[in-house]
């Protein structure tokens, strides 16, 4: 199986600020990485496929990038929406995910 | 609108079977590979199961590999996930998830998930 591994496992920002999140894979799955939010109770919501595609209605303050083993999740302006637990997803192999990362305002 | 909808959710005991089921709409069902992916409480998400479109094509994360079994019916727009032999292991809530394209990985929709209890 293909690990990933993301990082932080929180955070903590303040309004306004750029937050950025690293997923590392434990194998080459060239842009086959996928990131999704998940806000308490719900479902997750896909943001970002192939590692920089934005999904259609997702602002534009989500971006990702990356290829290989390493990868970037940024929201350029964190809002008050933005509270969630994001996941990054490998689809090289059969898919597997991030441990996720807790975004909290400061 | 895309809308998918689980049930068949509950408490069941270890060594127990359960079967839950996913309702499809406003999308051709027929036409897309469906998922199962779980997630314990508290815990991150876990892919539990593929099937294609016509159903040619399943496959297992190892961890339910031989227990569980998923299958569809198109005529039905549903999709369906087998639960025997369940473990405390097991407990989570499980979503039917939409891949974007047949063959795909890439989860555009989410049901709302139904929640799977193992306990004696």
């Amino acid at each position: 199986d293909i690990q990933m591994t993301q990082s932080p496992s929180s955070l903590s920002a303040s309004v306004g600020d750029r937050v950025t999140i690293t997923c590392q894979a434990s194998q080459d799955i060239s842009n086959y990485l996928n990131w999704y939010q998940q806000k308490p109770g719900k479902a997750p919501k896909l943001l970002i496929y192939d590692a920089s595609n934005l999904e259609t209605g997702v602002p534009s303050r989500f971006s990702g990038s990356g290829s290989g083993t390493d990868f970037t999740f940024t929201i350029s302006s964190l809002q008050p929406e933005d509270i969630a637990t994001y996941y990054c997803q490998q689809y090289d192999n059969l898919p597997t995910f991030g441990g996720g990362t807790k975004v909290e305002i400061k | 609108e895309v809308q998918l909808v689980e049930s068949g959710g509950g408490l069941v005991k270890p060594g127990g079977s359960l079967r839950l089921s996913c309702a499809a709409s406003g999308f051709t069902f027929s036409s897309y590979s469906m998922n199962w992916v779980r997630q314990a409480p508290g815990k991150g998400l876990e892919w539990v199961s593929s099937i294609s479109s016509s159903s040619s094509y399943i496959y297992y994360a190892d961890s339910v590999k031989g227990r569980f079994t998923i299958s569809r019916d198109n005529a039905k727009n549903s999709l369906y996930l087998q639960m025997n032999s369940l473990r405390a292991e097991d407990t989570a809530v499980y979503y039917c998830a939409r891949a974007l394209y047949s063959g795909s990985y890439t989860f555009d929709y989410w049901g709302q998930g139904t929640l799977v209890t193992v306990s004696s």
